[in-house]
């Protein structure tokens, strides 16, 4: 079966601190992805990634980096947490199937809160 | 820019009636739809798909329909259920790229 693993379903913390949000997925995709999904924006790309050790930004990359070191994980990282980041992260990994599209598989989300 | 947009945030619908949720999208790159559903505190789960290169896709009491020329896609879901009640985004891509959501359709299914 199928999954994508993030590391805390709920977190709290400090405005300036330092977070890191974790993912494994077992399904052996290229492709990775870090959203954010605040109530009436829908879901909004943060990063993604093709491949191990790249990666690309989404449309509000800002405040964020990521990391992937491994192909089954991939670390989105809060440089220095601000109440505004506070949202729902939600973690999901794709196939690379040259010509053909995949859905992309999503985990159970962290609910981030930064006081 | 929104590419891909839901103009109905909330829908609600007697139990054994058709649910219809709508989407629209800007990009003709586009070529892969899906729609997915969300419960609240939980990732969302894939629902159904289609390629640009149909017009309709059934999976059971889900069917999706694609009106490339309007741009536009819906999904129909009968007959609905109280536990269809949920958050539903749909998403679109084009081929190795990126998946653009967007922002969601609350359905109720009343009993």
């Amino acid at each position: 079966d199928v999954k994508v693993t993030q590391s805390s379903r709920y977190l709290v913390k400090r405005t300036g601190e330092k977070v890191f949000l974790e993912c494994v997925q077992d399904m052996d995709h290229e492709n990775m992805f870090w959203y954010r999904q605040d109530p009436g924006l829908g879901l909004r790309l943060i990063y993604f990634s093709y491949d191990v050790k790249m990666k690309e930004k989404g449309d509000i990359p800002e405040g964020y980096s990521v990391s992937r070191e491994k192909k089954e994980r991939f670390s989105l990282i809060l440089e220095s947490a601000s109440t505004n980041q506070t949202s729902m992260y939600l973690c999901a990994s794709s196939l690379s199937d040259q010509g053909k599209n995949t859905e992309a598989f999503f985990g159970q989300g962290t609910r981030l809160t930064v006081v | 820019d929104q590419q891909v947009k839901q103009n109905s945030p909330s829908l609600s619908v007697q139990e054994g009636r058709i649910s219809i949720l709508n989407c629209d999208y800007t990009n003709s790159m586009f070529d892969y739809f899906l729609w997915y559903k969300k419960y609240p505190a939980e990732g969302p789960t894939f629902l159904i798909s289609i390629s640009s290169i149909k017009d309709k896709n059934e999976d059971g009491r889900f069917t999706v329909f694609l009106n490339k020329s309007a741009k536009h896609l819906s999904l129909h879901i009968v007959p609905s259920q109280p536990g269809d009640s949920a958050v539903y985004f749909c998403a679109a891509s084009a081929i190795g790229n990126q998946f653009y959501f967007g922002t969601g359709t609350s359905l109720t299914v009343i009993p």
